[in-house]
């Protein structure tokens, strides 16, 4: 059972980049069954998807945050990673990392991380 | 972009009610509807995928149906454990959208 586990600062200044890793146990990124993606839910609010990226490097993102996201896949670690740029209080969330199986359609996230709070204040 | 709306937003009920909770998507998404349950504190945990498939592990006193724009989640013979929100989410095309939640507590 695959096992995700997210890390980072708990606090971005503002403009600057948010950084989160997730790892990843009971499976390898360099699977070519699941995309790895990544989540967001601001406090009190409902759940955000940000975008996701396959072992191959193909990459997924939401129109709304495309132009400050990145993703990446580190296989020798076993671990993905989301930087967020230009970070504004609006971004503050329970930052999660899930999977999704890699199918054209029926997306659903089976797996998810306990999830990381990230705090945009200076 | 698919545009999700959940009903209600919040439910006050007792154990042993039935509580049906609706969704619908702004376009077609055929049968490519998910269902998540979350606890505060907690990740959301999948519940329904393909509109009506049960995860592995989860109560049968959980279903799903619809298709196209209409889909319900219904809660039989509520349980303690069960008080939580609910959320939707279209699982058709990209960007992934997500329903706001509906709230199941306690009456």
């Amino acid at each position: 059972q695959v096992q995700l586990q997210e890390s980072g600062p708990g606090l971005v200044k503002p403009s600057e980049t948010l950084s989160l890793t997730c790892t990843v146990s009971g499976g390898s990124v360099s699977s070519g069954t699941y995309y790895w993606s990544w989540i967001r839910q601001p406090p009190g609010k409902g759940l955000e998807w940000i975008g996701d990226i396959y072992y191959s490097g193909r990459t997924n993102y939401n129109p709304s945050l495309k132009s400050r996201v990145t993703t990446s896949v580190d296989m020798s670690r076993n671990q993905f990673s989301l930087k967020l740029s230009s970070v504004t209080a609006a971004d503050t969330a329970v930052y999660y990392c899930a999977t999704h199986p890699a199918s054209r359609v029926n997306f659903y996230f089976d797996y998810w991380g306990q999830g990381t709070l990230v705090t945009v204040s200076s | 972009d698919t545009q999700m709306t959940q009903s209600p937003s919040s439910v006050s009920a007792s154990v042993g009610d039935r509580v049906t909770i609706t969704c619908r998507a702004s376009q077609d998404i055929s049968r490519w509807l998910v269902w998540y349950q979350q606890k505060p504190g907690k990740a959301p945990k999948l519940l329904i995928h393909a509109a009506s498939s049960l995860q592995s592990g989860v109560p049968s006193r959980f279903s799903g149906s619809g298709s196209g724009t209409d889909f319900t989640l219904t809660i039989n013979s509520l349980q303690p454990e069960d008080f939580a929100t609910y959320y939707c989410q279209q699982a058709n095309s990209f960007p992934v959208t997500f329903g706001p939640g509906t709230k199941v507590d306690i009456k």
